[in-house]
């Protein structure tokens, strides 16, 4: 079955620090999300990306996908203590009716 | 308005007890999906219904039964608790045509389940 990995799976930054989380897909991916979870908190749409090596920027972050649309890339510019929490990368197999399949996660602390 | 609510927010009971979890819609969405999401936050997908049909089943213990009454409700029904059924279950929704996956999914605040 598809498979979507993410690493690292934890990440701890100083304030200030950039990040970026990767995501892999085991098959070619019809389009891909991003999800940002806030601790104790529930998953939350953050973009979608569709196109191969499209790349879309929301302020500090920025989200990209591959061109061969198997992986996707999160990286966030100058962190900042908000931006703590848990993102997933979540896609769909081309030709499939199935539902996303999320990424394992990568869990990140920002220390202030 | 709470887009996707659930009840309860929190559930503490013992092993073999029968419990249920509710789950409403307010975004006019098709599509709604059961998540168990376990202490190392993976997030995996137990169950889809696409107006009142169910077109996911994931490898879930028969003890998991949804059900869906309308297609703004997915309740899941868990019998004869076990401790290792303890984590966030969330419910979410999307709007598509038979789940085709794809369309942002909406998630409920969660329901957390400690099995005693």
């Amino acid at each position: 079955g598809q498979q979507v990995m993410q690493i690292p799976q934890y990440q701890h930054v100083q304030e200030g620090e950039d990040f970026t989380t990767y995501c892999n897909s085991s098959t070619t991916l019809s389009n891909i999300q991003w999800y940002k979870q806030r601790p104790g908190g529930h998953p939350v749409f953050l973009i979608q990306l569709v196109k191969s090596g499209e790349v879309k920027k929301q302020k500090r972050l920025t989200f990209q996908f591959g061109e061969a649309k198997k992986n996707s890339s999160l990286h966030i510019t100058a962190t900042q203590t908000t931006d703590v929490g848990t993102y997933f990368c979540a896609g769909r197999r081309i030709g499939s009716a199935r539902q996303l399949t999320f990424g394992s996660g990568t869990q990140l602390t920002v220390l202030p | 308005d709470t887009a996707v609510s659930q009840t309860p927010k929190y559930l503490v009971t013992q092993m073999g007890n029968d419990k249920s979890i509710k789950c409403e819609q307010n975004l006019g969405h098709d599509t709604m999906y059961w998540y168990k999401q376990d202490s190392k936050k993976f997030l995996k997908i137990m169950f889809s219904y696409n107006n009142k049909e169910l077109i996911i089943n994931e490898t879930v213990p028969n003890r998991f039964s949804p059900k869906s009454p309308d297609k703004a409700h997915l309740n899941l029904h868990i019998n004869s608790l076990e401790l290792g059924d303890s984590a966030v279950y969330f419910c979410a929704s999307s709007q598509g045509l038979r789940g085709q996956g794809g369309e942002t999914q909406y998630f409920g605040p969660g329901t957390r389940l400690l099995v005693l």
